[in-house]
């Protein structure tokens, strides 16, 4: 069974800080990776969708990266605002199955 | 557009009561999930339907039942609600092809 992995479980960074969220998997037979955001009490936002071809993928002041064969992938967040306070999650989507397996996620906080 | 639309938003049961959570999606997708989120567990996934009128178990299928009524619609059923069935439900869709995934809001349920 895939397990998902994301270290720290809790993060706090001053504003205009660039940060790294991690997500390990274990488990490389993957058809992507997608990034999402969770603001308490509400549901899940996406963020980003990886292909497993692809090496990254940009969205404003995110970037996400996959590195398949080592079972990671990051998510940069640059010049960090107290906005992007959330807790973010990946989850990915094996080859056999149609789920997408989920990390516990890391709560995030942009102290102002 | 709407995108994915969970009813009710919140819930409360006495123990052995029934009910049916509602999800609907407008984003003509064929796959349609149903995951609980708790404190410290992630996301499980429940019951998926990878198309209309199929539907599989999950990870966590025990005391659920599912419905996959029609394209647009995946009804999530609690016969016999249990104390552990306390959780945060979420719905989701994706297309074919293991495609971006949309979440619902969620539906908070607390079983008393």
């Amino acid at each position: 069974k895939q397990e998902v992995t994301q270290i720290p479980a809790a993060l706090s960074v001053p504003e205009g800080e660039n940060l790294v969220l991690n997500c390990s998997f274990t488990d490389s037979a993957i058809y992507n990776l997608q990034w999402f955001r969770q603001d308490p009490g509400k549901g899940l936002t996406s963020l980003l969708l990886i292909q497993s071809s692809q090496r990254e993928q940009t969205s404003g002041r995110l970037n996400a990266s996959l590195d398949k064969s080592s079972g990671r992938s990051t998510l940069y967040i640059a010049a960090s605002q107290p906005g992007d306070s959330a807790t973010y999650l990946c989850a990915v989507s094996p080859f056999s199955g149609n789920q997408f397996y989920f990390g516990t996620g890391t709560s995030l906080t942009v102290i102002p | 557009n709407a995108g994915v639309t969970q009813t009710p938003k919140f819930q409360v049961l006495k123990t052995g009561q029934s009910m049916t959570l509602q999800c609907a999606q407008d984003m003509n997708h064929n796959s349609m999930y149903w995951y609980r989120q708790d404190p410290g567990m992630g996301l499980r996934l429940i019951y998926y339907s990878a198309s209309e009128g199929t539907t599989d178990k999950g990870e966590v299928p025990n005391g659920y039942n599912v419905s996959r009524l029609n394209k647009r619609e995946f009804s999530l059923r609690l016969e016999s609600a249990a104390p552990s069935q306390t959780s945060v439900y979420f719905c989701a869709s994706s297309g074919t092809g293991h495609t971006e995934a949309f979440f619902g809001q969620g539906t908070r349920l607390t079983v008393v």
